[in-house]
């Protein structure tokens, strides 16, 4: 199957920084990515969907000016959790979609985001 | 609206016992796709099986067979002869229309040696 490619697997920061997870397509080109969180021992939430040249599109009560996201070419989707507290620490896995017909979801291998 | 419902929150068995992991969707949409994907401790999600809403045939592949009914809305999943390694999350998922997914609350699965 496809790869999808998620960089940093997991990071810590402090309260107040910003922090960026990248998501690449190795081996397609993904017109649309989503980006998903998840919670400890809970279902995956779509937080927005990203685009190709145009701006994401959030889900409801997703703040879009605190997750960033940036679809700059057709391999590469980046989320900015900007001014991150720790009630941002989760689980954010990026997924792209096959190419044929509604395609299955590939995801990258998940960022594991703490918060100090 | 859309929804898909994994009763099952944790199920445990014994290794070599056969699992069904249920799965109950809704949908309005007369075309959607329902997914199985595995999530093993590591975290990412392992895509396992795609079936599209005209096409109620079931499917094997190797331990795992899938049961997609319509006329239950529901597209069950059975492990055969278990293994530890099959130890995971399991989510179902629905898309249709926007192509959004719609993910189920998941079902834990441990196999105990």
């Amino acid at each position: 199957g496809a790869v999808v490619s998620q960089h940093p697997s997991w990071v810590i920061c402090k309260s107040g920084t910003s922090v960026k997870i990248e998501c690449r397509s190795l081996d397609f080109q993904a017109t649309t990515m989503f980006w998903y969180r998840q919670f400890p021992k809970q279902s995956l939430m779509l937080m927005a969907t990203s685009n190709e040249g145009s701006k994401a599109t959030y889900e409801q009560g997703v703040e879009k000016d605190k997750f960033l996201i940036n679809h700059a070419s057709l391999t590469l989707s980046t989320l900015t959790v900007t001014s991150a507290h720790p009630e941002d620490s989760s689980f954010y896995i990026c997924s792209a979609r096959g190419q044929h017909g509604a395609g299955e979801l590939f995801f990258g291998e998940g960022s594991r985001l703490t918060v100090l | 609206a859309q929804k898909v419902t994994q009763a099952q929150t944790e199920i445990s068995v014994v290794e070599k016992e056969d699992v069904t992991l249920d799965c109950v969707y809704e949908t309005r949409d007369t075309t959607y796709y329902l997914f199985w994907y595995k999530q093993p401790p590591s975290g990412e999600l392992v895509f396992l099986i795609r079936r599209n809403s005209f096409d109620e045939q079931n499917e094997i592949s190797g331990r795992y067979s899938w049961n997609f009914q319509k006329s239950t809305s529901s597209f069950n999943f059975t492990i055969t002869a278990s293994q530890v390694v099959d130890s995971a999350v399991y989510f179902c998922a629905l898309s249709s229309g926007t192509y959004k997914y719609i993910f189920g609350t998941g079902t834990r699965l441990k196999v105990l040696a």
